[in-house]
C-alpha cells in the first residue's frame, strides 16, 4: 500500500526567503505521478505542482519547485521568494493509476510566512 | 462560477440525524470522490465513483453512503451521524485518462456533529 509522509508538522520563514517541506512516499508501482497542494485559510484545496515519476526533470511552476529523488522516494518542495500569502497547509499526495486507482496524502505541513 | 461547488458549506447537526452533503460541478469530468479531513491526518478517501454506474469505497467509507444521480452530481450521506464523523468534507472530480489525473477540488463543508 502506498504511504506519504511528511515528517515536519509545522514550518515558519521568513517573507522573501527560500524554504524546503519534505515529503517521503512509498510505493511499488513504477509509474505514478506526485502532486504537493496548498490549502489557504479560506481551505481551499489548490494545486501547486505535479511531477511524472518516469521524467527526470524536476517540476517547476514560478517559485515552487520540487526535488525529486526517485530512489530514494524522496519529493521536496521548494519555495522562493516567499510570500505571506504563501502561509498555509500543504499536502503532498502519491498518485497511482489503472484499476488500482488510488490518491494518497500525507498529514500536511502548516508553513507560516512571518512579515 | 466556481466549477466545483458544495452544499451547505457549514452544518451543525445533532447525534442520529441523517445527512446530505451535495456536490455538483460544471467541468464535465467523469470521475469525482469524497474526503474527509481531520486536523493532523490529511486527507483521507470515503467513496469514489469513475462514472453513474460506478461506486467504489475508499478507505473509511464505514457509516457512510453515497448517490451519483448525474454526471455532474455526486451526494454523500450519513445515516445516522456521530460526534466522530465531525470533520470538513471535500468534495473532488478528475478527467481521468492518462497524465496523473488531477484533481479539483470544492470549497468544502464544515460539517459538526453535536
Amino acid at each position: 500500500a502506498q504511504t506519504v509522509t511528511q515528517s515536519q508538522p509545522e514550518m515558519s520563514v521568513q517573507e522573501a526567503e527560500t524554504v524546503t517541506l519534505s515529503c517521503t512516499y512509498d510505493t511499488s508501482e513504477n509509474n505514478y505521478y506526485l502532486f504537493w497542494y496548498k490549502q489557504p485559510p479560506s481551505r481551499q484545496m489548490i494545486l501547486v505542482i505535479r511531477q511524472e515519476a518516469y521524467k527526470q526533470q524536476n517540476a517547476t511552476e514560478n517559485r515552487f519547485s520540487v526535488n525529486f529523488q526517485k530512489a530514494a522516494k524522496s519529493f521536496s518542495l521548494k519555495i522562493s521568494d516567499s510570500q505571506l500569502g504563501d502561509t498555509a497547509m500543504y499536502f503532498c499526495a502519491h498518485y497511482s493509476g489503472g484499476s488500482n486507482y488510488k490518491l494518497t496524502f500525507g498529514k500536511g505541513t502548516l508553513l507560516t510566512v512571518n512579515p | 462560477d466556481a466549477d466545483v461547488t458544495q452544499t451547505p458549506r457549514n452544518r451543525i447537526t445533532k447525534t442520529g440525524k441523517r445527512i446530505m452533503l451535495e456536490c455538483s460541478q460544471t467541468k464535465g469530468h467523469d470521475r469525482m470522490y469524497w474526503y474527509r479531513q481531520d486536523p493532523g491526518l490529511g486527507l483521507r478517501l470515503i467513496y469514489y465513483s469513475f462514472d453513474v454506474k460506478d461506486i467504489n469505497k475508499g478507505e473509511i467509507s464505514d457509516g457512510y453512503s453515497v448517490s451519483r444521480q448525474a454526471q455532474a452530481k455526486f451526494s454523500l450521506s450519513l445515516e445516522s451521524a456521530i460526534p466522530n464523523q465531525t470533520a470538513l468534507y471535500f468534495c473532488a472530480t478528475s478527467l481521468g485518462g492518462s497524465g496523473g489525473d488531477e484533481q479539483f477540488f470544492g470549497p468544502g463543508t464544515r460539517l459538526t456533529v453535536l
